[in-house]
């Protein structure tokens, strides 16, 4: 009930496409679901995150879809560049107050291809 | 700020052998983070304090791991006796309470890799 299952594994794009992440959850009680992207050698960098009570949220060229009945949130990346080369994870947590108790995906090593 | 700083980067230790990973949060952060992070079972939250108290410890995987918050600008980790399978990447993290989605974010710092030889 506590994972949070991603997909695909790995994912290769040309510059200029569109990347698509999916992640699906079990449990209920999470309210806040974050993509976090990282760099080889690097720490997880917070890259966008929303709450249950939006559908959709929009950073850029980033965009969150939420989809609370099914319990699923995907991360759109439009325009996909080199330097979005990276692996990204989701992630969701209960906490309330603090956003730093997470259960994360597995990860998606994203390449982009010039 | 300087983010999230962890020491040592890397440390290479023989199996047996005493191990402490060092954290210092980003000032003002009530919460602090120990996650670890391997190919096969992806990033584990190990343990986490609020103001110094560790409040769950459940995901700290034998008595051999150890974690301490002294004050609110240091944290350590420590393995003793370290083994093989203790190899992974060891991430630190700070966030600060709040009520929005923005200003609650955890801080991961770049991360200690450890290993066990």
């Amino acid at each position: 009930q506590q994972q949070v299952k991603q997909s695909p594994q790995s994912l290769i794009v040309q510059k200029g496409g569109i990347s698509i992440i999916n992640c699906a959850y079990e449990n209920t009680a999470f309210d806040y679901f974050p993509w976090y992207q990282q760099f080889p050698g690097k720490g997880p960098a917070l890259l966008i995150a929303i709450r249950p009570d939006v559908s959709e949220k929009k950073e850029g060229r980033f965009t969150i879809s939420f989809n609370k009945s099914a319990k699923q949130f995907s991360l759109h990346i439009m325009d996909s560049q080199p330097g979005d080369s990276a692996t990204y994870f989701c992630a969701a947590s209960n906490e309330g107050g603090s956003q730093g108790n997470l259960i994360f995906g597995k990860g998606t090593k994203l390449s982009v291809k010039p | 700020d300087a983010g999230v700083i962890q020491s040592p980067r890397h440390e290479v230790t023989e199996m047996g052998q005493e191990v402490t990973l060092r954290c210092k949060p980003i000032s003002g952060h009530d919460y602090l983070f120990w996650y670890r992070q391997t190919m096969m079972r992806g990033l584990e939250l190990l343990i986490y304090f609020n103001n110094n108290v560790p409040i769950d410890d459940s995901g700290m995987p034998e008595d051999r791991f150890s974690a301490k918050m002294p004050n609110a600008s240091f944290s350590t980790l420590k393995i003793q006796p370290s083994e093989p399978r203790d190899s992974a990447v060891y991430f630190c993290a700070s966030s600060r309470t709040g009520t929005g989605v923005s200003n609650t974010e955890a801080f991961f710092g770049q991360g200690t890799r450890l290993t066990v030889v």
